[in-house]
């Protein structure tokens, strides 16, 4: 059963840089089928596609946020990471990692992880 | 970039009922469409990818239907744990890939 994991500091400071990696255990990153994407979802709305990467390191990334973010890839540990910089209070939400795939959707999440960012 | 629309935002349903929400797109997706259940304090989780199939493991009561830009989710009798915020998103022209707003299905 695939199973994919978010880790990072809970807590950011505005202005600094968020960073998350998402674990991927029961199956490859390196898979053909799939790409690996992040969504945030601020407490109380809707959920907000970040980007995603193909294991070959093709990033893809929302417009409205591309300024900013960083998604990388180690197939040799079975993750993938997020960067994003110079994070504000709009920036506060919980962070899932997924895994998506061209014929299913999104078809594996992980639990999620709450970043706030605050002084 | 296409746009996803969800109605109503908030339907009010009794259990045992029929649910129908809605999910429109601002220009053709084919039938490249899935739809997500939200629980409170959980991931979401995929129901319905291709516009009809069902993902593993769900049950028959969720049905999904439409192609083109207009698209149906029907829940077709309300049991206590179907009460969330169900999303859709589109998967055509990908990435992007938004979902939409969310409908929130609460208890009449």
């Amino acid at each position: 059963q695939l199973q994919l994991q978010e880790s990072g500091p809970g807590l950011v400071k505005p202005s600094e840089t968020l960073s998350l990696t998402c674990t991927v255990s029961g199956g490859s990153i390196s898979s053909s089928s799939y790409y690996w994407g992040w969504i945030r979802q601020p407490p109380g709305k809707g959920l907000e596609w970040i980007g995603s990467i193909y294991y070959s390191g093709s990033t893809y990334y929302n417009p409205s946020l591309k300024s900013r973010v960083t998604i990388s890839v180690d197939t040799s540990k079975n993750q993938f990471s997020l960067k994003l910089s110079s994070v504000t209070a709009a920036d506060t939400a919980v962070y899932y990692c997924a895994r998506e795939s061209v014929t299913y959707g999104r078809d594996y999440w992980g639990q999620g992880t709450l970043v706030t960012v605050s002084s | 970039e296409i746009v996803m629309t969800q109605s109503p935002a908030t339907l009010s349903v009794s259990p045992g009922e029929r649910a129908t929400l809605s999910c429109r797109a601002s220009q053709s997706v084919s039938s490249n469409l899935a739809w997500y259940q939200q629980k409170p304090g959980q991931a979401p989780r995929l129901l319905i990818y291709g516009a009809s199939t069902r993902a593993t493991g769900i049950p028959a009561r969720f049905s999904g239907s439409g192609s083109g830009t207009e698209f149906t989710l029907t829940i077709s009798s309300l049991q206590s744990e179907d009460f969330a915020v169900y999303y859709c998103q589109q998967y055509n022209n990908w990435p992007p890939s938004a979902f939409g707003q969310g409908t929130k299905v609460e208890i009449k």
